[in-house]
């Protein structure tokens, strides 16, 4: 199946920047998505990118992708204590019916 | 959030014996998935709907079954439970469409002893 690759830990303090990386080995890849797991909870869709853009930016979350590379990042900036959660990258050639989820990242943020 | 529970939130079982865990939906979603979570694998796909009495295998299906009579409900059956089948289930839903948003449930934390 498709490999899709997170590192499992990050760790900031308050008000930095976070960037959580992701690589992907499918390159027939059409959407990419990042998913929020806070403690006890399911995931929850934060955004998305089509495999034609390279960036897209949602407040204070902007996503890029090198389709060339197969590697997509998430950047949060001012990270605040709420933002600890896991997170997963996922990708999929036909959209959310058929998705494949990386390992997911464990952002903390310290205070 | 998507109307979507799980049942049992958590479960501790024997080795050996059956298990049943339930999805139920008030969103009408056509597809209805089940996940697993476990370290270091991120969330693997054990099977799926994508109607009533219509399922397909996803990536880890062996020693799981799955059933759907109704549109609202879709269950995962673990048939003889063993330690390596202790995980996170979650289930999801996605209505149809080009970018569908992928809804999660809360999860069921199943411990097989």
């Amino acid at each position: 199946g498709e490999d899709v690759e997170q590192s499992l830990f990050l760790s900031v303090r308050e008000g930095d920047s976070s960037v959580i990386n992701c690589t992907y080995t499918d390159s027939s890849s059409t959407y990419l998505y990042w998913y929020k797991q806070e403690p006890g909870a399911g995931l929850q869709l934060l955004t998305y990118i089509f495999s034609n853009m390279d960036m897209k930016q949602d407040q204070r979350l902007t996503v890029l992708l090198n389709k060339k590379d197969k590697h997509l990042s998430l950047r949060i900036a001012d990270t605040q204590t709420g933002d600890s959660a896991i997170y997963f990258c996922a990708e999929s050639e036909t959209g959310a019916n058929n998705l494949f989820f990386g390992t997911g990242t464990r952002l903390t943020v310290i205070p | 959030d998507a109307g979507i529970t799980q049942s049992p939130r958590h479960k501790v079982t024997e080795t050996g014996t059956p298990v049943t865990l339930r999805c139920h939906q008030t969103e009408n979603h056509r597809y209805m998935y089940w996940y697993r979570q476990d370290p270091g694998h991120g969330l693997r796909l054990i099977h799926y709907s994508y109607g009533v009495k219509d399922t397909d295998k996803g990536e880890v299906s062996d020693g799981y079954s799955v059933s759907r009579s109704k549109t609202e409900d879709f269950l995962l059956t673990l048939e003889s439970a063993t330690s390596s089948q202790t995980s996170v289930y979650f289930c999801a839903i996605t209505g149809t469409g080009e970018i569908t948003e992928a809804f999660f449930g809360q999860g069921t934390r199943l411990t097989v002893v």
